[in-house]
C-alpha cells in the first residue's frame, strides 16, 4: 500500500491562509471519511488537529479546517501565526488489510 | 489527562528482537485500540499495528511476519516486539491511543516517542 501524497513544503506570511493537499486513491481517501491530520513541531510527538475529514478535537484552534473532494483531502490553516510553523501529516484508513497509512509530510514555513 | 510513555532499549543489534513497552495512565487500557507507529530519520510515519483489550490485533502487512503486539491489563501496558531487525528499522517509535472502529480511525493521544537505533 503506497503512502498518501503531500507536497514537501508550503509557506505563507502571517495572517494569510495556506492549504495543504493529501492525495490518495479510491481505496483509502476516496472511500472513507477517515482522514486525519497531525501537526508535529521539532522534537515533539505528532498532535491530532483534524479527524474524520472535518472535525477538530477540543482545544484545537478553529483556524485549522479540513475538507475532502474525491481522492484528495485538504488542510487549511487560516490567519497564519508563527507557531503554526511545523510539519503536517495526513492519515487515512484503507479497507485493505485494515491498514492505516500516512502521507509523507509537509513542512509549513511562516515567512 | 491520558498519558502514554514508551520504554525499552535504545540500541538493538542487527538480527535481534526490538522490544518496547507503552505504559498508559489516565485511562484504562481495557477500552479503545492501542497502536504502535514509527517515524524514520527522513521523517516519514509508518503504522505498525494495533491491539484491542480482547487481544485482537491488526498489523501492517509489510511487517506482519516480524511483529508481535501484546497487552498486560493488570499493568495498563501494551508491548511491541519486532524480530530480525536491520538498520532499516532505526526510527523513533511511538505508542498511541487509536480511535478505531467501523466508523473512524485516528490517533488522539501519543507518547513522546523513543529512538531505537539498530547497530552492531
Amino acid at each position: 500500500q503506497s503512502a498518501l501524497t503531500q507536497p514537501p513544503s508550503a509557506s505563507g506570511s502571517p495572517g494569510q491562509s495556506v492549504t495543504i493537499s493529501c492525495t490518495g486513491t479510491s481505496s483509502d481517501v476516496g472511500a472513507y471519511n477517515y482522514v486525519s491530520w497531525y501537526q508535529q513541531h521539532p522534537g515533539k510527538a505528532p498532535k491530532l488537529i483534524i479527524y474524520e475529514v472535518t472535525k477538530r478535537p477540543s482545544g484545537v484552534s478553529d483556524r485549522f479546517s479540513g475538507s475532502k473532494s474525491g481522492n484528495t483531502a485538504s488542510l487549511t490553516v487560516s490567519g497564519l501565526q508563527a507557531e503554526d510553523e511545523a510539519d503536517y501529516y495526513c492519515s487515512s484508513y484503507t479497507g485493505s488489510n485494515n491498514l492505516v497509512i500516512f502521507g509523507g509530510g509537509t513542512k509549513l514555513t511562516v515567512l | 489527562q491520558v498519558q502514554l510513555q514508551e520504554s525499552g532499549p535504545g540500541l538493538v543489534k542487527p538480527s535481534e528482537t526490538l522490544s518496547l513497552t507503552c505504559t498508559v495512565s489516565g485511562d484504562s487500557i481495557s477500552s479503545y485500540y492501542w497502536s504502535w507507529i514509527r517515524q524514520f530519520p527522513g521523517k516519514g510515519l509508518e503504522w505498525i499495528g494495533n491491539i484491542y483489550y480482547t487481544g485482537t490485533t491488526n498489523c501492517n502487512p509489510s511487517l506482519k511476519s516480524r511483529v508481535t503486539i501484546s497487552l498486560d491489563t493488570s499493568k495498563n501496558q501494551f508491548s511491541l516486539k519486532l524480530s530480525s531487525v536491520t538498520a532499516a528499522d532505526t526510527a523513533v517509535y511511538y505508542c498511541a491511543r487509536h480511535r478505531y472502529s467501523g466508523a473512524s480511525s485516528y490517533f488522539d493521544y501519543w507518547g513522546q516517542g523513543t529512538l531505537v537505533t539498530v547497530s552492531s
